[in-house]
């Protein structure tokens, strides 16, 4: 059974700075992995998509890297601004469904 | 397009009561998925069609819960005598589900929020 894991749980740093957030996963039978930004009470945004086949992903001050060898994926975000305030949460493809992660709460401090 | 659909976007009941929520995917996607979130927790997945066909159940749906995709077009997703742990945001998905690299990506609708009084 396909497991994702993020770490960490919650996260909150100063206006402008860079930040990483990390994701984990136990089977490396995927075919894509997708990083979903979700504002409280509301659905979730698609934020970025890596192919199995691809090593990273890169959509504005966003970029998001996956090695499926070892099961891991980041997501980079720079020059971090107030409205990036949301949880993030990351998600695999594989045997026909979206695993999810718990995700990881951010609040950038103004 | 206007892309997923889902209505209600909330829902109020009282435990016992039956409850159906609707989901209206993209035009010509043909696969179409639901999902479940509770507080604080990662969306679950649920079930998921093929056009009109049901193809897998997670063992999170209860008896209590049923969902149809009569047509292949929009979703009904139903729960039976609502109890308080059934509160959750329910989300829709729907994708493509042909050959390519494209068919397994999802997009998803704002959900519907239950709340079991």
């Amino acid at each position: 059974k396909q497991e994702v894991t993020q770490i960490p749980a919650a996260l909150s740093v100063p206006e402008g700075e860079n930040l990483v957030l990390n994701c984990s996963f136990t089977d490396s039978a995927i075919y894509n992995l997708q990083w979903f930004r979700q504002d409280p009470g509301k659905g979730l945004t698609s934020l970025l998509l890596i192919q199995s086949s691809q090593r990273e992903q890169t959509s504005g001050r966003l970029n998001a890297s996956l090695d499926k060898s070892s099961g891991r994926s980041t997501l980079y975000i720079a020059a971090s601004q107030p409205g990036d305030s949301a949880t993030y949460l990351c998600a695999v493809f594989g045997n026909e469904k979206l695993t999810f992660g718990t995700g990881t709460r951010l609040t950038i401090i103004p | 397009d206007t892309g997923v659909s889902q209505n209600p976007r909330h829902k109020i009941t009282k435990r016992g009561q039956n409850v159906t929520f609707r989901c209206d995917p993209i035009s010509e996607h043909n696969r179409l998925y639901w999902y479940r979130q509770t507080l604080g927790q990662g969306p679950e997945f649920l079930t998921y069609f093929q056009n009109e066909a049901q193809l897998e159940k997670s063992r999170l749906l209860s008896d209590r819960f049923s969902a149809e995709r009569p047509k292949g077009s929009f979703s009904t997703l139903e729960i039976q005598r609502t109890e308080q742990g059934d509160s959750a945001m329910y989300l829709c998905a729907s994708s493509l589900g042909t050959t390519g690299l494209a068919k397994n990506i999802q997009y998803f609708g704002a959900g519907t929020r239950l709340s079991v009084l």
